[in-house]
């Protein structure tokens, strides 16, 4: 079935540099991913619709300048947190869909960020 | 705005026992709804899922039961084993959203052995 990549899994950094995490999918092209955040015991909340060639669409409240999104292939989109802070600290979760193949959503293993 | 409310919010059941978890959505414009199953440390993975035409499904020991007038749906776990213990989130989404899921705000589901 699809398969969504994500990397890396865990990730520590200081307070003021930038973060890259990766969203993959394996073995079929997505040209739309979506990147969600998640507080401990909390929900999963939408942050933004990652597509392929063009500009993201960012959900209300979410700073498309803090968190920079690439979509440059059918296969790859990223996020980077720039000038990260300690209030970023969470879990970053990507999910892609095959839409040839009309499959379900699925997710990434997430990416714990913690800024220190 | 909580256009999916879950609940509860956490449950404990005995082994063998029936795990049932609620949400109750508002938007009408819903046509998918999943239900995923996380455990600490890694990402959802789909469950079962219904669309508003039927009103129940059920796949293994899980059963979304699906009630469109009342604009709720709930998943059933029979059998609940120790393996079950998880947090559970529903989620709906439009399909010409392209797959934007908005989420309840899950529940964390304790199966005693």
């Amino acid at each position: 079935g699809a398969v969504v990549s994500q990397h890396p899994s865990r990730v520590i950094c200081k307070s003021g540099t930038s973060v890259k995490i990766e969203c993959r999918s394996l073995d079929f092209q997505a040209t739309t991913m979506f990147w969600y955040r998640q507080f401990p015991k909390k929900s999963l909340m939408l942050m933004a619709t990652s597509n392929e060639g063009s500009k993201a669409t960012y959900e209300q409240g979410v700073e498309k300048d803090k968190f920079l999104i690439n979509h440059a292939s059918l296969t790859l989109s990223t996020l980077t947190v720039t000038s990260a802070h300690p209030e970023d600290s969470s879990f970053y979760i990507c999910s892609a869909r095959d839409f040839s193949s009309n499959s379900p959503l699925h997710f990434g293993n997430g990416t714990r960020l913690t800024v220190t | 705005q909580q256009q999916v409310k879950q609940s509860p919010q956490s449950l404990i059941v005995q082994k063998g026992g029936i795990s049932i978890i609620n949400c109750a959505y508002e938007n009408t414009a819903f046509d998918y709804f999943p239900w995923y199953q996380q455990f600490p440390g890694k990402g959802p993975a789909l469950l079962i899922a219904i669309r508003p035409d039927v009103s129940e499904k059920k796949e293994g020991r899980f059963t979304i039961s699906f009630n469109k007038s009342a604009k709720q749906f709930s998943l059933h776990i029979m059998d609940s084993q120790p393996g079950d213990s998880a947090t559970y989130f529903c989620a709906a989404s439009k399909e010409t959203s392209g797959s934007r899921l908005t989420f309840g705000e899950g529940t964390q589901l304790t199966v005693n052995p």
